[in-house]
């Protein structure tokens, strides 16, 4: 399967800052990245696709000039949190597919809380 | 109607036992079905795709899929402690999403 990494997997960080994850698939190139939150307890959210070279794709109720998706190469993808607070606090994974394969192969995640 | 539902659980089996886990979706035009093991603080690992009616065995886990009842089903045969985990089932609906269940917790008791 497809390898994806994610940085940092833990940050801590005060509220009203910004917080940046990167997503990189690390043995193919990924034209399509996604990305999902998951809250204690509760099953993955897609909160938007994330497309090289072109804007992102936001799911309904998900504020995308909060959180901001660049998908400048086909091996990067980032999320910015901007001005986190702590609802903002939870997992966050991020995932691609191997092309016309449709599998998705996940990040190991990056936890966040915001104080 | 949620559009993938599953029982959350717990659900507890006896080491050795068959763990049934159960999924129900909505999109009726749905095609590609997954399921997933999640670690806690982990994030999901794949199991195994379905795609077509009927079993799919691979080791100890046997899918299921019934597009006419939009059910599909994980078996795992002859469980371990190691299995306990969350077990999420996806779907990709018929406008390209995947969309996550829940999740149903299981625990094997050594």
């Amino acid at each position: 399967g497809a390898v994806v990494s994610q940085h940092p997997s833990w940050v801590i960080c005060k509220s009203g800052t910004s917080v940046k994850i990167e997503c990189r698939s690390l043995d193919f190139q990924a034209t399509t990245m996604f990305w999902y939150r998951q809250f204690p307890k509760q099953s993955l959210m897609l909160m938007a696709t994330s497309n090289e070279g072109s804007k992102a794709t936001y799911e309904q109720g998900v504020e995308k000039d909060k959180f901001l998706i660049n998908h400048a190469s086909l091996t990067l993808s980032t999320l910015t949190v901007t001005s986190a607070h702590p609802e903002d606090s939870s997992f966050y994974i991020c995932s691609t597919n191997t092309g016309s394969i449709e599998t998705q192969y996940f990040g190991p995640g990056t936890r966040l809380l915001v104080l | 109607q949620k559009e993938v539902e599953q029982n959350s659980g717990p659900l507890s089996v006896p080491e050795g036992a068959i763990a049934s886990l159960n999924c129900t979706y909505s999109d009726r035009v749905s095609q590609s079905f997954f399921w997933y093991r999640q670690y806690s603080g982990k994030s999901p690992e794949l199991i195994m795709s379905i795609y077509s009616n009927g079993d799919k065995e691979d080791g100890r886990f046997t899918a299921q899929l019934n597009k006419a009842s939009q059910y599909v089903s994980l078996l795992i045969r002859d469980s371990q402690p190691s299995d306990s985990a969350t077990y999420l089932c996806a779907v990709k609906t018929s406008y390209d999403k995947v969309i996550f269940g829940p999740g149903t917790s299981l625990s094997v008791i050594p």
